[in-house]
């Protein structure tokens, strides 16, 4: 249990509709990363958000979205679904954020969404 | 873009066999880490190696960083069913705090 929690465990949506992703981070920790799995794709990062504020920003569509509130936890807003969006979406959390080296990161247990 | 390329993507050996898998890149890194990932689970970090040319030992996995920091190997000796997975680098650069990861090498070790 790497003590980052992510609900829903699983979602299954249809195309256009919009779902949101939740994740709380690892006791004490500021940073909160959010990655799409996909088979074809690999891990991909999306953003990451560093208390409270957006810290950098990856392959993430203008489509999708995200937040962190005061008490750090994470929403990943997901909208106009599309097919391809079907993936699992993991989140992780780290201490602080990177000075030139990687942060140990850990990974919450995915949320696998589905788009019929 | 940064690309790490892993290979091989597939790999199925029998117990107590030894393998290799490699991460390259014609990006330098800062720093590059090793997870595992279990199906239906998160990636889970095995080490972090920063300095070029640093080799680092988990039990019976060896961490290898290249010496221009573009590379990087990772050894199982006598491998067991329960290194079964799916093995991932990842690398950081500059002050960049996203990871890149690799393409993955999924790893079945059989009785």
């Amino acid at each position: 249990d790497s003590g980052v929690t992510q609900t829903p465990k699983h979602l299954i949506t249809a195309t256009g509709q919009r779902v949101t992703l939740r994740c709380s981070p690892r006791s004490g920790d500021l940073s909160v990363y959010w990655y799409q799995q996909s088979l074809d794709q690999g891990l991909q990062f999306l953003i990451q958000y560093y208390n409270g504020e957006e810290r950098a920003k990856g392959n993430i569509l203008e489509r999708f979205s995200a937040q962190q509130f005061p008490d750090l936890h994470s929403e990943l807003n997901l909208s106009s679904l599309e097919l391809g969006d079907s993936a699992l979406y993991f989140c992780a959390s780290s201490v602080v954020p990177s000075s030139g080296r990687a942060d140990e990161q850990f990974f919450g247990p995915g949320t696998r969404l589905t788009v019929l | 873009t940064q690309l790490l390329e892993q290979s091989p993507q597939f790999l199925s050996i029998q117990e107590g066999e030894n393998l290799t898998v490699y991460c390259n890149s014609s990006s330098v890194f800062s720093s590059l880490q090793w997870y595992r990932q279990e199906p239906g689970e998160g990636p889970v970090l095995l080490v972090t190696v920063v300095t070029g040319g640093e080799v680092k030992k988990l039990k019976r996995l060896t961490f290898q960083f290249g010496d221009a920091r573009k590379d990087s190997s990772l050894h199982i000796t006598a491998a067991q069913p329960g290194d079964t997975g799916l093995y991932l680098c990842a690398g950081a650069s500059g002050t960049a705090s996203k990871l890149t990861f690799g393409t993955g090498t999924r790893l079945q070790v059989t009785l």
